[in-house]
């Protein structure tokens, strides 16, 4: 079976300054990896997706993903944070078949002024 | 709108209860998923359609969850005799036919089981 896991449950960062939220997934296959962004009482937010073309992904508002097969990593960063990018980022893997979405725990991003 | 619209989007019943809640997909999106989200986890699978076929429901927690597809549009999620452990946020996504698509989701029913 397919998972992700997410390596910190929270990270906190000033505004202007990188962000990394680190991934690693388990596949026994060329996997599609995403990453979510989910704000307070809100659905979740397709920031980019990886399924096996470039491995370095540009995704909306700045963020990027790179998939590292021999790391087994799909880590989010993004070069300066904003204060609106506070929220959990979820990393998700697809399944095989008709492709369910797996999910990591969240990291909660805290974006300090 | 043009996105995946869930009702309501805040449900309050008695343990023992049964509850309804709604999904209209994007408009022309083949497939539908259910997912469940417990307060500070990430969602899991529930179930998943493809227009009314329901392919996959191995994610129900139990017999007391339904979720149907009439006419391969509008989703209902069900739960009878709600329990405490019931309490969660429910999210549907809806996606374009095509593996490689991605899933859009809609904003959620928080459901609180008194």
């Amino acid at each position: 079976a397919q998972s992700v896991t997410q390596l910190d449950s929270h990270v906190s960062v000033s505004e202007g300054t990188p962000v990394l939220l680190r991934c690693n997934y388990s596949s026994s296959y060329s996997p599609s990896l995403f990453w979510y962004v989910q704000h307070p009482n809100k659905g979740l937010q397709l920031l980019l997706k990886y399924t096996s073309a470039a491995t370095l992904v540009k995704g909306i508002n700045g963020f990027e993903a790179e998939f590292k097969k021999s790391e087994t990593s799909f880590h989010l960063t993004k070069p300066s944070a904003h204060m609106s990018d506070a929220a959990e980022y979820f990393c998700v893997v697809s399944d095989t078949g008709f492709q369910k979405l797996v999910f990591g725990t969240g990291t909660r991003l805290l974006v300090s002024p | 709108g043009a996105g995946v619209s869930q009702s309501p989007r805040y449900k309050v019943a008695k343990r023992g209860q049964d509850v309804a809640l709604r999904c209209d997909p994007i408009s022309g999106h083949v497939s539908l998923f259910w997912y469940q989200q417990a307060l500070g986890q990430g969602p899991e699978f529930l179930t998943y359609f493809q227009n009314e076929a329901q392919l996959d429901k191995s994610g129900l927690p139990s017999d007391r969850f339904f979720a149907e597809r009439p006419e391969g549009s509008v989703s209902t999620l069900k739960i009878q005799r709600t329990q405490q452990e019931d309490s969660a946020v429910y999210l549907c996504a809806s996606r374009r036919q095509g593996s490689n698509q991605p899933q859009h989701f809609g904003d959620g029913t928080r459901l609180s089981i008194l």
